[in-house]
């Protein structure tokens, strides 16, 4: 069965924190990998990721996937209050997305 | 581009009535929707996969008797909430594919509260 776990459960952190955030996953037929952003409404689109070892970079944040060893992680380097939200992990798979729990990340002035 | 949008952005209903969540592609067309539920603190759970033209395919576990979805043309889909009780209340989000594209796009969600 398809799946997709994230750790941590929740973060907190302080303004200027470098935080890392993991997210492993079993598939049978991966297509991608998919980082969410989720605040009070639906999820915004951060990254896709369908090749091993090349880093998206977007700002502060920045992702990687490993697809040996099936895990992808998401940095977010000088936080801001800005990025409390839920980060949300998808695996695309065939024509669907299974996404993980989320990490709840609570960044403190 | 790419934006999706749903109506109503909240909704509170007495138990027992039924509820309509529309989902429209607003500036592209969409063969494929998508609706998930969200209970508080917890991830999006996918519901069913919507076809223009055709039945949607239903996750397990959910009803399809229960959670009717119609996706009668490329840029629209609705999901309808039949006989709702209080434990349907959620989050309903859908997104939508474009054709040919690599990732789905979200709509703003929907809160329903059931009394």
């Amino acid at each position: 069965e398809d799946k997709v776990v994230q750790s941590p459960l929740s973060l907190v952190v302080h303004e200027g924190d470098t935080v890392t955030l993991n997210c492993s996953y079993e598939v049978t037929n991966f297509r991608s990998l998919l980082w969410y952003k989720q605040e009070k409404k639906a999820p915004t689109f951060l990254f896709m990721l369908t090749s091993s070892g090349i880093e998206k970079k977007s700002g502060r944040l920045s992702s990687i996937l490993d697809k040996k060893e099936l895990f992808s992680i998401l940095n977010i380097t000088a936080t801001q209050t800005g990025d409390s939200a839920i980060y949300l992990c998808a695996l695309g798979a065939t024509n669907k997305l299974i996404f993980g729990t989320g990490t709840l990340l609570a960044v403190q002035p | 581009g790419a934006v999706v949008s749903q109506h109503p952005s909240w909704v509170i209903c007495k138990s027992g009535t039924s509820v309509k969540i529309e989902c429209r592609s607003l500036d592209f067309q969409a063969t494929t929707m998508f609706w998930y539920r969200q209970f508080p603190k917890q991830s999006l759970m996918l519901m069913a996969t919507s076809n223009e033209g055709s039945k949607a395919t239903y996750e397990q576990g959910v009803e399809k008797d229960k959670f009717l979805i119609n996706h009668a043309s490329l840029t629209l889909s609705t999901l309808t909430v039949t006989s709702a009780h209080p434990e349907d209340s959620s989050f309903y989000i859908c997104s939508a594919h474009p054709a040919g594209g690599k990732t789905q796009y979200f709509g703003p969600g929907t809160r329903l509260l059931v009394l």
